[in-house]
């Protein structure tokens, strides 16, 4: 399966401000995704990150809040813009590997504070 | 979309007991179906999946059974520890390149 770093790996942030969080994967993959779980909740699903396009977003998540780079099959950014303390979550990256006997991995983690 | 429920939402069993986790799913056309452990302040880990054109999967203590005619899968853990106390979630997907849908997750505590 797919290596995953994911940074950084918690941050404390002002109300008002933006954070990126960087995923990269050590081989190629056509499907990046961006998950959010809020604390003590399940992972829910912020958008599909898809190389040279525009991401997919779920509904109740918009581009304007969560503006997500893919520059190449490797790499994805998430922004999460202009916080507010109900922001404070852990944001996953997962990446889809393998093509008959496929499974998805998930990077480590940010463990996002907004205060 | 998919959605999938998930029960119980806590688990507490003695050690050496068998832990039940279910879960449905809405979607007849999702034919993946993993199991994941997350322990605390750590990513989901897969511990089992198992896809549409089987019935059942086994992995030492961890089984999973699928019945595509309900829409529902679970997974069974035998002879539990008290490692196995941690967060498990289901999830659904439609293909291997489609997005997971989580369960609600369901916490599991193994009394010693």
């Amino acid at each position: 399966s797919a290596v995953i770093s994911q940074k950084p790996s918690r941050d404390i942030c002002q109300r008002g401000t933006s954070l990126t969080i960087q995923c990269q994967v050590d081989s190629q993959v056509t499907m990046m995704f961006w998950y959010r779980q809020q604390p003590g909740q399940s992972l829910t699903l912020i958008a599909t990150a898809n190389q040279g396009s525009e991401a997919t977003y779920e509904s109740g998540f918009v581009i304007d809040k969560f503006p997500i780079s893919r520059p190449n099959l490797t790499f994805s950014t998430l922004t999460v813009s202009n916080m507010s303390p109900e922001d404070s979550s852990i944001y996953l990256c997962s990446v889809v590997t393998g093509l008959g006997n496929y499974g998805y991995t998930f990077g480590s983690g940010t463990r996002l504070t907004v205060v | 979309g998919e959605n999938v429920e998930q029960h119980p939402s806590t688990l507490s069993v003695q050690e050496g007991d068998s832990a039940v986790i279910k879960c449905t799913y809405s979607d007849s056309a999702s034919n993946y179906f993993p199991w994941y452990k997350q322990e605390l302040g750590k990513r989901p880990q897969l511990i089992i999946d198992i896809r549409s054109n089987v019935g059942e999967k086994k992995d030492q203590r961890i089984a999973v059974t699928l019945n595509k005619t309900a829409k529902h899968f679970s997974l069974h853990i035998t002879e539990t520890q008290p490692e196995d106390s941690a967060v498990y979630f289901c999830a659904a997907s439609i293909t291997g390149f489609q997005k997971l849908v989580f369960g609600t997750g369901t916490r599991l505590l193994v009394s010693p």
